[in-house]
């Protein structure tokens, strides 16, 4: 059974703090992380998809880094604003099936 | 391009009573994948159709059962719903590039077991 974890569980922060999740996964069989936000009644939208060690990916104020040798993946916010409130999900895959980890809730207060 | 969609949104149900649940994948894609989201957990693999069989299956029962059509739309059944079935069900879509499974998801459909 793959184990994926994200920390922390949840975060408030206020506008214009700048915030970092962390998600752990297996190290072996690595095929690749996707990132996803979710906002509530939406669909988790997707994010990043990183495949190499030592990937970086930025979409506008959100980043993240791979590290697939000691399996974890971090997930920057710069500058958040309420409309970044969302859980945000990672998901391991070894091929194409998604093992989520139980995401991180964030509220950003005005 | 709608996307990927879910019907219906709400549905209640009555232990025993039996379900499905549809799913539209997005444009293009021939994968669909669904999962369950039980309250306070990530969403959990349920199984995965592609070419109309299923391809991969994770840790559900027997009473969980779907199919998929040529035109790659989807359907997942409970059987004998329980109490714990209760939960948010996701459908996702996928088309491989260079190994990779980008899965989009719908809105999902929120069953709740009485």
């Amino acid at each position: 059974i793959l184990n994926v974890e994200q920390s922390p569980q949840s975060l408030h922060v206020q506008e214009g703090d700048s915030t970092n999740f962390t998600c752990s996964f297996p190290s072996s069989n690595f095929y690749a992380l996707h990132w996803y936000r979710w906002e509530t009644a939406k669909s988790p939208e997707a994010l990043f998809v990183m495949t190499l060690n030592g990937d970086e990916k930025k979409k506008g104020r959100i980043s993240a880094t791979l590290n697939t040798k000691e399996g974890y993946s971090y997930l920057y916010i710069k500058g958040s604003q309420p409309e970044d409130s969302a859980t945000y999900l990672c998901a391991f895959s070894a091929g194409n099936m998604l093992t989520f980890g139980g995401g991180t809730r964030l509220m950003v207060k005005p | 391009d709608a996307g990927v969609t879910q019907s219906p949104t709400h549905l209640i149900k009555t232990r025993g009573q039996q379900v499905t649940l549809r799913c539209s994948p997005k444009s293009g894609h021939d994968t669909v994948s669904w999962y369950q989201q039980a309250l306070g957990q990530g969403p959990q693999f349920i199984f995965q159709y592609y070419e109309e069989e299923e391809r991969q299956r994770g840790n559900f029962p027997d009473r969980f059962s779907g199919h998929q059509f040529p035109n790659y739309s989807s359907e997942l059944n409970v059987n004998a719903l329980l109490l714990g079935d209760s939960a948010l069900y996701l459908c996702a879509s996928s088309l491989e590039l260079a190994g990779i499974y980008e899965q989009y998801f719908g809105p999902g459909t929120r069953l709740t077991v009485t």
